[in-house]
């Protein structure tokens, strides 16, 4: 079956550094999506892309679907403290169901 | 403007109980899917359903575990006989068209003692 594998898995970085992290597959997919989980809470849809190649701005976050459709990656710039949380990548199969493939997260925490 | 709904929030179960989970998905929105995590893990698809349809139940476990999404009312994930291993997060996400993007509720962390 499909997978997603993300790195890195936990980061702990300074204050006003920047952030990269990526999602990998092993088949095509049609979306990526970017979320960040919060403690105790669900999943917030960060950036959304839809073509290959797209690169996408939300406020200090930047995110690029990849030109082989099979990988995307997450830049968080200047980083502060209220970005520590679990960033999750999720793709779009391009077929059956279309159903979501989500990666096993990247564990964030920023140090003031 | 209400997001995804999803009550309760916590459920605590003792086993062989059984556990019903629910979602009422954003306004306009008629797919729904369910989602289980595990602490310190990522989300593991479960099902996905469309009104009074279940498009696609590859994630679902194949015993004690049934999903529904009636024409009317909110979707429930059903747990029967829940055991300790049934302990997680359960989150519903909905989309409007299952080629758009998903929005996720506050999920329901279920216990089971």
């Amino acid at each position: 079956g499909q997978q997603l594998n993300q790195s890195p898995q936990s980061m702990f970085i300074q204050e006003g550094e920047d952030v990269s992290m990526n999602c990998t597959s092993s088949s095509i997919f049609n979306t990526w999506l970017w979320y960040k989980q919060d403690p105790g809470e669900g999943p917030v849809l960060l950036i959304a892309l839809y073509k290959a190649g797209e690169l996408t701005s939300n406020g200090r976050l930047t995110a690029q679907f990849g030109i082989t459709r099979k990988d995307s990656f997450l830049n968080i710039s200047a980083s502060i403290p209220s970005d520590v949380g679990i960033y999750f990548c999720a793709g779009q199969s391009t077929s059956g169901t279309y159903k979501y493939i989500f990666g096993t997260g990247t564990r964030l925490k920023v140090l003031a | 403007n209400a997001g995804v709904m999803q009550n309760p929030r916590h459920l605590v179960r003792r086993r062989g109980q059984e556990a019903r989970l629910r979602c009422s998905p954003m306004k306009g929105h008629s797919h729904v899917y369910w989602y289980r995590q595990l602490p310190e893990e990522g989300l593991k698809f479960m099902v996905y359903l469309q009104k009074e349809n279940i498009i696609d139940e590859s994630g679902m476990p194949k015993e004690r575990f049934s999903a529904e999404f009636p024409k009317e009312g909110p979707s429930i994930l059903r747990i029967q006989q829940v055991v300790r291993g049934d302990s997680a997060a359960y989150f519903c996400a909905s989309s409007p068209t299952r080629l758009e993007t998903q929005y996720f509720g506050p999920g329901t962390r279920l216990l089971v003692l």
